[in-house]
């Protein structure tokens, strides 16, 4: 099993990313989805997951209405768009993934987001 | 503030054996499982102990999770160097309907 993440960078306050995530090895679709963010010398952060098929989706309070966790199950991808990203949003961006979405089995090595001017 | 409450450092001797301790309430530990992950540093975090108490294949019998009403605890025995990391625990938050990790906690092996 992979799942290996793409798009993060350096980004000013206020603007957008989008972060993709490609995983294979397992039936995608079969299995919960989540981003979990890490800042620089801090703990883990969940920020969102969403189901097999993509109809139940769930974000932390602090990114609701910011950013919008989506799937391509034809792609084995999912995806994070980040708008007006904020200094607090700078952190390593993981890609991880359950089956039963009662724990967080399958991890990405991460891509990291920086916001700042 | 982490929802769920985890000493910020543990330590012992190599041979020797830690519990590192997870606190929620109800709404979290209480009526969901609860996993653990070890993070080691510069890398991503990785799958410990799922549903409360089961090892993941591979991990060693020296890792053991257990959980009472709303606390959890993982335990880990015969303490290697190896075994430095950070130690997470989470779990699903029904009243948050997110996920919620604890603060982590870093085992030192002196």
């Amino acid at each position: 099993v992979q799942l290996v993440e793409s798009g993060g960078g350096l980004v000013q306050p206020g603007g957008s990313l989008r972060l993709s995530c490609a995983v294979s090895g397992l039936t995608f679709s079969n299995y919960w989805t989540s981003w979990v963010r890490q800042a620089p010398g801090k703990g883990l952060e969940w920020v969102a997951n969403i189901d097999g098929d993509g109809g139940e989706k769930y974000y932390v309070d602090s990114v609701k209405g910011r950013f919008t966790i989506s799937r391509d199950n034809a792609n084995n991808s999912l995806y994070l768009q980040m708008n007006s990203l904020r200094a607090e949003d700078t952190a390593v961006y993981y890609c991880a993934g359950d089956r039963s979405g009662n724990n967080i089995k399958y991890w990405g090595p991460g891509t990291l987001v920086t916001v700042s001017s | 503030q982490s929802v769920l409450t985890q000493p910020p450092s543990v330590s012992a001797a190599p041979g020797q054996k830690v519990t590192i301790s997870c606190s929620g309430s109800s709404s979290n530990i209480g009526n969901n499982y609860v996993s653990w992950y070890q993070q080691l540093p510069g890398t991503a975090p990785k799958l410990l102990i799922y549903d409360n108490i089961n090892r993941l294949s591979g991990i060693p019998d020296r890792f053991s999770g257990s959980k009472s009403g709303t606390s959890a605890t993982l335990g880990i025995t015969a303490l290697q160097t190896g075994d430095e990391a950070d130690y997470y625990c989470g779990t699903w938050d029904t009243s948050l309907s997110g996920w919620v990790f604890g603060g982590g906690t870093k085992l030192t092996v002196l």
